[in-house]
């Protein structure tokens, strides 16, 4: 079965650029989706196929290239501080994949 | 306004059954796939299944392959999830998601979730 990694955690100081990654096998062939979760909420896309839903500010984008697909979030605020889930379909199983998460931390 | 609203969330026997709803509304029902996802305590994010916008096609995790089944019901707008033989491991809350279009496109609307605890 098709496996997602992300980093557990990442840190980033107002105003700057946090970069989330998650690695999967060959995963640039594959359409990765991403969700914010702040604590006690439900999920929510903030990009898809990369791009964003409507709503979404424009500080979020997504790239995904090789082995490495990236939520880039530029001049972050408070507000983001949330866990990021990355996610695909594996066509191969037929099952929807997600990534083990990363809690950003706005220092 | 998109709206889910799941229910049916209770405190049961590990072996014990129970069945989730999810009450749709705000959008064509019948025009888009349909997810349940749990989120374990503590843990991040799992998919459980998924089912077609006519009900035809429907997808599980090897985890429950066989002992969930997902069904909906256009006539009410809603989405089930039978599950049987519950484990302790399954104490989750329980989300209900809109497909983006058909089950191979991500989930752009959720549920606020329903809490399941299997604990003897």
């Amino acid at each position: 079965s098709y496996v997602l990694t992300q980093p557990p955690s990442v840190s980033v100081a107002p105003g700057k650029t946090a970069r989330i990654t998650c690695e999967g096998d060959k995963i640039g062939s594959y359409s990765v989706h991403w969700y914010q979760q702040k604590p006690g909420q439900a999920p929510v896309m903030v990009v898809y196929y990369l791009d964003r839903p409507s709503g979404i500010p424009d500080r979020f984008s997504g790239s995904n290239s090789g082995n490495t697909a990236t939520l880039t979030i530029t001049r972050v605020e408070a507000g983001d501080e949330a866990d990021y889930y990355c996610q695909v379909w594996d066509s191969g199983d037929d099952h929807w994949v997600f990534g083990g998460g990363t809690k950003m931390t706005v220092l | 306004e998109v709206q889910l609203v799941e229910s049916g969330g209770d405190l049961l026997q590990p072996g014990g059954s129970l069945r989730l709803s999810c009450a749709t509304s705000g959008f064509s029902f019948s025009g888009y796939g349909m997810t349940w996802v749990r989120q374990s305590p503590g843990k991040g994010l799992e998919w459980v299944s998924s089912i077609s916008e006519n009900g035809a096609d429907t997808f599980y995790a090897d985890s429950v392959k066989g002992r969930f089944t997902i069904s909906r019901d256009k006539s009410k707008n809603t989405v089930y999830l039978q599950m049987n033989s519950l484990r302790a491991e399954e104490t989750a809350i329980y989300y209900c998601a809109k497909n983006h279009q058909g089950v191979q496109s991500p989930f752009d609307s959720w549920g606020q979730g329903t809490l399941i605890t299997v604990s003897p």
